[in-house]
C-alpha cells in the first residue's frame, strides 16, 4: 500500500497570503496520479486538482499543484476566507490512498 | 446538474447488517465507476469501495473486503453498498463519489454525494 504523509498537520495562516501544502508518498506514485481535495466543516470533499497539476472545473486559478514521483504539493498563490479548510491529496496509481490531511487555519 | 443522494444510513448493532442506496442525476451513470469512500468523526478519508460503469469489475479495500459488497443497477442510476457483520470502527460517514473514468482503476473521485451517516453501536 502506497502511504501518503501531508505536512504540515495545521497552517496558520492570514487571509492574502500564500500556503504551501507537502504531500510525500512512501512508493512512487505512477504518472502522477496524484489528487488533491478540499474539504470544509460539515461538507463533502470537492476535486481541486487532478494528475498532480490539472485544475478541476470551476477552481479558481489561486490553486495549483506540482510534483511528481514521491513529492508533491498544493500551493495557494492568495488564501481567500473561503480556502480556510482541510486539504487532502489522494493517489490512484496502485488502489486508491488519502493523505491524513492539512488543516489551514485563520490566523 | 450532477447529483448523488445518499440514504440508508442508520443505527447498527455490532454485527448487523446495512445497505446504502445512491441514487445518481445529470450524467450517463452507465458510463463511469462509482465508489464508497468513508469519513469516521473527527478523522480523514477512507476509500472503501469501487465499481466499474458495467458493473463487472469491484474493488474493496481490505479494512471491508469479505464483509461489504458494492453493486449497482444501471437501470435505475444507482449505486448500493450492503454492509455485513458491521464493526464499531465502520462507524463514518459514507460518501458516494462519481469516478472520472469507466474503469474503477487509476481514477479519481471526481463529484461527491454530501454523505450518510452509519453508527455502529450496542
Amino acid at each position: 500500500e502506497i502511504v501518503l504523509t501531508q505536512s504540515p498537520g495545521t497552517l496558520s495562516l492570514s487571509p492574502g497570503e500564500g500556503a504551501t501544502l507537502s504531500c510525500r508518498a512512501s512508493q512512487n506514485v505512477s504518472s502522477r496520479f496524484l489528487a488533491w481535495y478540499q474539504q470544509n466543516p460539515g461538507q463533502a470533499p470537492r476535486l481541486l486538482i487532478y494528475g498532480a497539476s490539472s485544475r478541476a472545473a470551476g477552481i479558481p486559478d489561486r490553486f495549483s499543484g506540482d510534483g511528481s514521483g514521491t513529492a508533491f504539493t498544493l500551493t495557494i498563490s492568495r488564501l481567500e476566507p473561503e480556502d480556510f479548510a482541510v486539504y487532502y491529496c489522494q493517489q490512484y496509481g496502485r488502489s486508491r490512498t488519502f493523505g491524513q490531511g492539512t488543516k489551514v487555519e485563520i490566523k | 446538474e450532477v447529483q448523488l443522494l445518499e440514504s440508508g444510513g442508520n443505527l447498527v448493532q455490532p454485527g448487523g447488517s446495512l445497505r446504502l442506496s445512491c441514487a445518481a442525476s445529470g450524467f450517463t451513470f452507465s458510463s463511469y465507476a462509482m465508489s464508497w469512500v468513508r469519513q469516521a468523526p473527527g478523522k480523514g478519508l477512507e476509500w472503501a469501495s469501487s465499481i466499474s460503469g458495467s458493473g463487472s469489475s469491484p474493488y474493496y479495500a481490505d479494512s471491508v473486503k469479505g464483509r461489504f459488497t458494492i453493486s449497482r443497477d444501471n437501470s435505475k442510476n444507482t449505486l448500493y453498498l450492503q454492509m455485513n457483520s458491521l464493526r464499531a470502527e465502520d462507524t463514518a460517514v459514507y460518501y458516494c463519489a462519481k469516478d472520472a473514468g469507466f474503469a474503477a482503476l487509476r481514477s479519481y473521485f471526481h463529484l461527491w454525494g454530501q454523505g450518510i451517516l452509519v453508527t455502529v453501536s450496542s
